[in-house]
């Protein structure tokens, strides 16, 4: 089945530092999808991208969706305590696929 | 806002039990997923419903039934509850099946 590659596995940045972390693929992919999860928490939605190339900002995250369709990234500018949490991506491989991909996540850890 | 509201928020089994999370959306959306989450391994699909009426297996489906109650409630069902389905389980929500998902907060099983 389709796989996706995250990295880092894991971040530690002081805090103000930019954070920036990629997702994979080794088929193309049409969306991509980035979630930020909280501790006990659901994942929430940070950013969508639908467009080879598009740069999309929410914030004070970017992303981008990977102009050979198999890959995009996220980055995070001046981080804050609060950035902390596990980082997914997810990919619909086609138009009408069935369902999104995940990512096995980044997790990201801010020091004072 | 409600969202995506799953219940029980945790639960403990013992082998063999059975049992049924319960999930609904008050958002309209028409499709409906349930994933579970164990650790360093993101989110794997257990299985989705397009849109009221149907269902599919997605990657994990093995030991599970769901059932789409009408186009709010998907319930997922484990028969006969076995230690390796111990994981936190989310039910999501989008408005189509390439849309992007609204997650629930989770159901985290124990299965002693």
């Amino acid at each position: 089945g389709q796989q996706l590659n995250q990295s880092p596995q894991s971040m530690f940045i002081q805090e103000g530092e930019d954070v920036s972390m990629n997702c994979t693929s080794s088929s193309i992919f049409n969306t991509w999808l980035w979630y930020k999860q909280d501790p006990g928490e659901g994942p929430v939605l940070l950013i969508a991208l639908y467009k080879a190339g598009e740069l999309t900002s929410n914030g004070r995250l970017t992303a981008q969706f990977g102009i050979t369709r198999k890959d995009s990234f996220l980055n995070i500018s001046a981080s804050i305590p609060s950035d902390v949490g596990i980082y997914f991506c997810a990919g619909s491989p086609d138009n009408y696929g069935q369902n999104f991909v995940f990512g096995p996540g980044t997790r990201l850890s801010v020091l004072p | 806002n409600a969202g995506v509201t799953q219940t029980p928020k945790f639960q403990v089994l013992k082998t063999g039990q059975s049992m049924t999370l319960q999930c609904a959306q008050d958002m309209n959306h028409n499709s409906m997923y349930w994933y579970r989450q164990d650790p360093g391994m993101g989110l794997r699909l257990i299985y989705y419903s397009a849109s009221e009426g149907t269902t599919d297996k997605g990657e994990v489906p093995n030991g599970y039934n769901v059932s789409r109650l009408n186009k709010r409630e998907f319930s997922l069902r484990l028969e006969s509850a076995a230690p390796s389905q111990t994981s936190v389980y989310f039910c999501a929500s989008s408005y189509t099946l390439v849309a992007e998902a609204f997650f629930g907060q989770g159901t985290r099983l124990t299965v002693v």
